[in-house]
């Protein structure tokens, strides 16, 4: 069966460090992955998408990595600040017409 | 910036009350979707509109229907609420659908929804 893990346990860093976050699928062959932020309370966000054919993509102090033979991608923040703490969702879509499918999703905590 | 408006933050409704979840998005996006989030379930997809007057079934939409009678409206219907409908509420709009461009969805601030 289709599967997206994310690791459900929260991530703890201190401030400062690069925080790193997986998104593992099996079952699928994604088109392109999309990272989303989601703060309490609030709808997620849309911070980041990369397609199949890309292995790396920038912006600002974020940064994802898409594996296609691990069937993985990382989602990193570099020198992390406490305003960073929030849930990130990783989410991803087969051939042209699927629609978008969501991991669980991890908490980042980054203390001051 | 995108907007995309759900009408209410919380709602408290009772078993068997049929339930009203309204969306209203203001950039002309062409395709809107009904999400629920659970604990330990993630987001799921409960029905998405890529037109006026056209809707699809997502993962779970048992128990549910919606109206797309306006482009820019999106209204979640439950028939007979029930406890089990107990969730947070997500209403999404997007530009082509993501399957064929990547277009990323804008969320609104979602509807907890209790069914007592």
């Amino acid at each position: 069966s289709q599967k997206i893990e994310q690791n459900s346990e929260a991530l703890n860093i201190q401030e400062g460090k690069t925080a790193t976050l997986t998104c593992n699928y099996t079952n699928y062959s994604p088109a392109y992955l999309q990272w989303y932020r989601q703060d309490p309370g609030r709808g997620p966000v849309f911070l980041l998408l990369i397609r199949e054919n890309e292995k790396e993509k920038r912006k600002e102090r974020l940064k994802v990595t898409f594996d296609t033979t691990l069937k993985q991608s990382l989602f990193h923040i570099t020198a992390s600040q406490p305003a960073d703490s929030a849930t990130y969702l990783c989410a991803l879509a087969g051939n042209a017409g699927n629609m978008l499918t969501f991991g669980g999703g991890t908490r980042l905590m980054v203390k001051p | 910036d995108v907007k995309v408006t759900q009408s209410s933050r919380y709602l408290v409704k009772r078993t068997g009350e049929k339930v009203f979840l309204e969306c209203v998005q203001d950039m002309d996006h062409e395709n809107m979707f009904w999400y629920r989030q659970d604990p330990g379930l993630g987001l799921r997809l409960i029905y998405f509109s890529y037109d006026v007057k056209m809707k699809e079934k997502g993962d779970i939409p048992e128990g549910y229907s919606v109206s797309r009678e306006k482009k820019e409206r999106f209204s979640l219907i439950l028939e007979s609420a029930s406890t089990n409908q107990t969730s947070m509420y997500l209403c999404a709009s997007s530009l082509p659908p993501p399957g064929q461009g990547g277009s990323p969805l804008h969320f609104g601030n979602g509807t907890r929804l209790t069914v007592t």
